[in-house]
């Protein structure tokens, strides 16, 4: 069965310093991979995605992530981190490609600024 | 577009009561898809459709049942409340490059 596993549920950085969030998946094919951000109380926000093509992705607010295949990971990472970037992170994978059975998502990460 | 509306935001039931939450997406998507969201687990696939008259089970499909008369709704019944079913429910369209959007959730209690 597909799984999803972020390693660590809670990170914290300081403000300007690196962001890395882990995620590592299982899967049987060629998964199409995401992450998500989620801010208090509100939905889930696509930060990037990975399908097919160039396996470094650049999302929105400044964060990318690569695909290593050799290694299952998708990690997420930002030169600088903002206080505005304090948030929950959940790493997904659509395991059969663009197949209609769902995402499976990891447990999440919440990310945490230090002034 | 108003992307991914859902109904009610917050919601308190007694066990053994029923209830439907309402999904409606705007985009014309066919893929649509209800989660629910628990502390430290992450989000868990409940059930999906890829079109209107078309539904399937995801991972945790016990006490739920859909339907899917048009493409815009894909309502969420909860035949008869359980406190387990205490959970943030999501309902997600699919584009057509596979991404999923997400509407603000409802936030369901069962006492």
């Amino acid at each position: 069965a597909q799984s999803v596993t972020q390693l660590g549920s809670h990170v914290s950085v300081s403000e300007g310093a690196l962001v890395l969030l882990r995620c590592n998946y299982s899967s049987s094919v060629p998964p199409y991979l995401f992450w998500y951000v989620q801010y208090p109380n509100q939905g889930l926000q696509l930060l990037l995605k990975y399908t097919t093509g160039a396996t470094l992705v650049k999302g929105i607010n400044g964060f990318e992530a690569e695909f290593k295949k050799s290694e299952t990971s998708f990690h997420l990472t930002k030169p600088s981190a903002h206080m505005s970037d304090a948030a929950e992170y959940f790493c997904a994978v659509n395991p059969s490609g663009g197949g209609a059975d769902g995402l499976t998502f990891g447990k999440g990460t919440h990310l945490i600024i230090q002034p | 577009n108003a992307g991914v509306t859902q109904t009610p935001k917050f919601q308190v039931l007694k066990t053994g009561q029923s209830m439907t939450l309402q999904c409606a997406q705007d985009m014309n998507h066919e893929y649509m898809s209800w989660y629910r969201q628990d502390p430290g687990m992450g989000l868990r696939l409940i059930h999906y459709s890829v079109g209107a008259g078309i539904t399937d089970q995801g991972e945790v499909p016990n006490g739920y049942n859909v339907s899917r008369s048009t493409t815009e709704d894909f309502p969420l019944r909860l035949l008869s409340a359980a406190p387990s079913q205490t959970s943030v429910y999501f309902c997600a369209s699919r584009g057509v490059r596979y991404e999923q959007y997400f509407g603000p959730g409802t936030r369901l209690t069962v006492t």
